[in-house]
């Protein structure tokens, strides 16, 4: 599984979008990018995932560049429940049962 | 019902001790996992069952044994820990069937402390 660069830490003003970096420089070409978070104390919980083209949930918006070696998770509007470790994994998309693989994570702080 | 559970919340045991830990889950995931987190430390997987049968063991010490009984339900059962053995253990599942595959559904864990 290719390798993901994270910031350790990062702030966000509450009501305003929060944008998690991250790279994955040698990602493959079946490789996703996927997204998850870890609320303090609890299981971490998917967001999104994709693989080149821009994606949209009810949770998150993840941009893909052209180039694939980076993508940044957007919280459109943050709020104080947003705080948490985000982990940005890649990994082929397989029926096979794998593991995720997680890295260090960004912790977000969103403050009032 | 998306809910993965976990039994207990929270356990302390001495090292000369037998419990389990139980995670039931009624999605109907055919794949379930085993996770170990350090505090301050990314979660690391321990193991992987696929259709109740063990795929993947990342070299856990065989002081932790598990146990998938049925589809829903998964044990870890451990005997003779350490204290270093201490940390939150996390249980999560996943389809086989459909994507997205690495979409996993972590359980709340259980807050193991060893004395």
């Amino acid at each position: 599984d290719a390798k993901t660069t994270q910031p350790p830490s990062m702030d966000c003003a509450e009501g305003r979008a929060a944008n998690l970096p991250c790279n994955h420089s040698t990602i493959s070409g079946n490789e996703y990018v996927y997204w998850y978070r870890q609320i303090h104390s609890q299981g971490p919980q998917y967001i999104i995932h994709g693989l080149k083209n821009n994606e949209t949930n009810e949770m998150a918006s993840l941009i893909i560049t052209e180039d694939r070696k980076s993508s940044t998770l957007i919280l459109p509007h943050a709020t104080l429940r947003d705080t948490a470790v985000y982990y940005c994994i890649v990994r082929v998309s397989s029926g096979s049962a794998r593991q995720l693989t997680f890295g260090s994570g960004t912790q977000l702080t969103v403050l009032p | 019902d998306t809910e993965v559970t976990q039994t207990p919340k929270h356990l302390v045991m001495g090292m000369t001790n037998k419990k389990s830990l139980k995670c039931e889950q009624h999605m109907g995931h055919r794949a379930m996992y085993w996770y170990k987190q350090k505090a301050k430390k990314p979660p690391e997987l321990m193991f992987v069952y696929s259709y109740e049968k063990l795929s993947i063991n990342e070299s856990v010490p065989s002081r932790f044994s598990p146990e998938c009984p049925n589809s829903s339900l998964l044990n870890l059962h451990l005997h003779a820990l350490q204290p270093e053995d201490s940390a939150l253990y996390l249980c999560a599942s996943s389809h086989k069937d459909r994507e997205p595959y690495n979409e996993q559904f972590f359980g709340p864990g259980t807050r193991l402390t060893v004395l």
